[in-house]
């Protein structure tokens, strides 16, 4: 069964740096999102990406945050320069376009846990 | 999206059914109900999702009022691999809704299955 995959598990790094998070989504989806839960707390929508462009953004996706489908496979979260209250998990999803009348599930990949020092 | 309403945590025991409610009082009506579950940090999976008629697949089976005010997920033979936080989702179709298609979490449910 397809799935979407992300990589790393566990991404450790100190604060004020770059990171990249990726994400390879479900090869025949189009929609693509990124979520992020901090520990505790409940799971937030960050970013949805269709068509090579966002189409949606939260509160918490600011300027420091971009995301990018580099090349037809995967899909990219970078934070520019990490904070402390970056740590959280940040999950990957995908959807298809739902045709005539239906909706789109997403479907979420295991996810990244980020640790900033 | 409408929001929804779900207790706070449940308990069942191994093997019998798992009946977990949502009240969505406020659905319109191109809006479905959607559930999806979150195993400790996992990554949230996919469950079932319904308009107005029930569902069912191979993991549960998803009852909607005929008012389609409230709903609930039937787990039939819960396992101890059950537990988890259930969430129910109300989503509006996209055809609907101009391509803004996020998922909103509430808290859910936590669902603890005992031996």
């Amino acid at each position: 069964e397809p799935e979407v995959t992300q990589t790393p598990s566990h991404q450790v790094t100190q604060m004020g740096q770059e990171v990249i998070l990726r994400c390879v989504p479900i090869s025949n989806h189009l929609y693509f999102y990124w979520y992020r839960q901090i520990l505790g707390q409940k799971v937030e929508f960050l970013v949805s990406f269709y068509n090579n462009e966002i189409s949606e953004k939260s509160e918490i996706f600011d300027d420091q945050f971009s995301v990018e489908r580099p090349d037809g496979s995967n899909f990219t979260l970078k934070i520019r320069s990490t904070k402390l209250e970056d740590s959280a998990m940040y999950f990957c999803a995908s959807s298809d376009s739902p045709g005539t009348g239906g909706t789109d599930t997403q479907y979420f990949g295991p996810g990244t846990r980020l640790t900033v020092l | 999206d409408a929001k929804t309403t779900q207790p706070p945590s449940m308990d069942c025991a191994e093997g019998r059914a798992a009946n977990l409610p949502c009240n969505h009082s406020t659905i319109s009506g191109n809006e479905y109900v959607y559930w999806y579950r979150q195993i400790h940090s996992q990554g949230p999976q996919y469950i079932i999702h319904g308009l107005k008629n029930n569902e069912t697949n191979e993991m549960a089976s998803l009852i909607i009022t005929e008012d389609r005010k409230s709903s609930t997920l039937i787990l039939p033979h819960a396992t101890l691999r059950d537990t988890a936080v259930y969430y129910c989702i109300v989503r509006v179709d996209r055809m609907f809704s101009g391509g803004y298609n996020k998922l909103i979490f509430g808290a859910g449910t936590r669902l603890a299955v005992h031996p």
